[in-house]
């Protein structure tokens, strides 16, 4: 398995609290990405990384900002988290930019209250 | 990137093949298919992608219409631990999102 960690693996929060999850890998992948999954709506690209400090916009970015400062590490932060940002967060990472083997993390569940 | 339709749903019996389809009819050239699955609770998990020729790997078989408008996954000996959703997606090969649409639940039986 890809070694990819997520923490934490489950938080909960109140409403308006800024939260920041993290995802670091061990396998030195240039391209990171965060996605949300929720019922209905399958998988979800928030943001993604294609390199330290270079990072763009997915489809669902609003009330979500990111950070790489560090190869290894792509870090997620809800500023003022809303009730309908409780979902289950996943990290991804790919070698290259053509993204085709994405390696998933095990996921971090959020509830805000 | 092009859709995809898949099935809600299959059911498939232990030891038998799965054959999970997939239409894209809108795929153009450069497109490739991809299948991942994701097993309950877990990330999504890569299983194999192709651009027009049959693909087999330790996992699976791709077999894609030579239209390029219809796919079928492959799991030739499924196994209770196949047991997930399993997600068919259409991606031209240069860009970074994947876009993961309802996929299919299998369910293996003994």
């Amino acid at each position: 398995d890809a070694g990819i960690t997520q923490s934490p693996r489950h938080k909960v929060t109140e409403t308006g609290t800024p939260v920041t999850l993290r995802c670091h890998q061990t396998e030195n992948h240039r391209y990171m990405y965060w996605y949300r999954q929720d019922p209905g709506h399958g998988l979800r690209l928030i943001h993604y990384s294609y390199g330290v400090k270079d990072t763009d916009k997915g489809e669902v970015s609003d009330g979500y900002s990111v950070s790489r400062s560090k190869t290894e590490d792509f870090l997620l932060t809800l500023e003022s988290a809303t009730s309908s940002q409780t979902s289950v967060y996943f990290c991804a990472i790919s070698e290259g930019d053509r993204g085709e083997k994405l390696f998933f993390g095990s996921g971090t569940q959020l509830s805000v209250l | 990137d092009a859709k995809t339709t898949q099935p809600t749903s299959m059911d498939c019996a232990e030891g038998r093949a799965a054959n999970l389809p997939c239409n894209h009819s809108t795929i153009s050239g450069n497109e490739y298919v991809y299948w991942y699955r994701q097993i309950h609770s877990q990330g999504p998990q890569y299983i194999i992608h192709g651009l027009k020729n049959n693909e087999t790997n330790e996992m699976a078989s791709l077999i894609i219409t030579e239209d390029r408008k219809s796919s079928t996954l492959i799991l030739p000996h499924a196994t209770l631990r196949d047991t997930a959703v399993y997600y068919c997606i259409v991606r031209a090969l240069a860009g970074n999102m994947l876009t993961f649409g309802g996929g299919t639940r299998l369910m293996v039986k003994p």
